[in-house]
């Protein structure tokens, strides 16, 4: 079945470091790919999204290439701000008859310091 | 254009009463998603609808559990009798065909069982 495999956390960084968080998924087809993050006491919120290979997702400098030659959607920004602490989680909608349904992966809590 | 609505932000009870989480899609959506989430855990799909009809309800956790959809505008998942492994954060999410099925969602529930 389909899966997503995200790098392991916490993730602590200072502000103004390079950040990555890697990705990757197992999916029939050509699904679509999603960044989702959740500040604390919210709920999950679209980060970026790319719906076929090569396309990249970008928003609030945060940057995601979709590479199916590699099965992969790293996250990257380059200057991260302590603003930017939050859990970070990537996901997968295989599309047909999934409904929308999305495959998440566990989730990658970033904490920077100032 | 409002968001996806859930009641009640917060909800208190004691082991063994019932407890009914409601959640209001946005409008034109046609899917809509229920999750759980805790530290131990993490995000859990519980049950998903596609206009109005539950598609998939294999992560519901026990027969306590049950939720209904009975027109496109509204659902309800209900615990009855809540336990307090119960507590954790209940997301309601919607999503539609027709934006590569970005899921949406709302600001969650946080139930807490005495």
């Amino acid at each position: 079945g389909d899966s997503v495999t995200q790098m392991e956390g916490p993730v602590t960084l200072s502000e103004e470091a390079f950040l990555t968080i890697n990705c990757t998924y197992t999916a029939t087809g050509y699904p679509s790919l999603f960044w989702y993050v959740q500040y604390p006491g919210e709920g999950l919120q679209l980060l970026l999204k790319a719906t076929k290979a090569d396309d990249k997702g970008s928003n609030k400098g945060f940057e995601a290439t979709y590479r199916k030659e590699t099965t992969s959607f790293h996250l990257e920004k380059g200057s991260v701000q302590v603003s930017d602490s939050a859990v970070y989680f990537c996901a997968l909608s295989a599309g047909g008859t999934s409904y929308g349904k999305l495959t998440f992966g566990q989730g990658t809590i970033l904490t920077v310091h100032p | 254009d409002a968001g996806v609505i859930q009641s009640p932000r917060h909800e208190v009870t004691e082991m063994g009463q019932e407890v009914t989480l409601r959640c209001k899609p946005i409008s034109g959506h046609n899917s809509l998603f229920w999750y759980r989430q805790t530290m131990m855990r993490g995000l859990e799909l519980l049950i998903y609808f596609n206009n109005n009809v539950p598609i998939d309800d294999s992560g519901m956790p026990e027969d306590r559990f049950s939720a209904k959809m009975p027109n496109a505008s509204f659902s309800t998942l209900k615990i009855q009798p809540s336990e307090p492994r119960d507590s954790a954060v209940y997301f309601c999410a919607s999503s539609s065909e027709f934006t590569y099925n970005e899921q949406f969602f709302g600001p969650g529930t946080r139930l807490t069982v005495l």
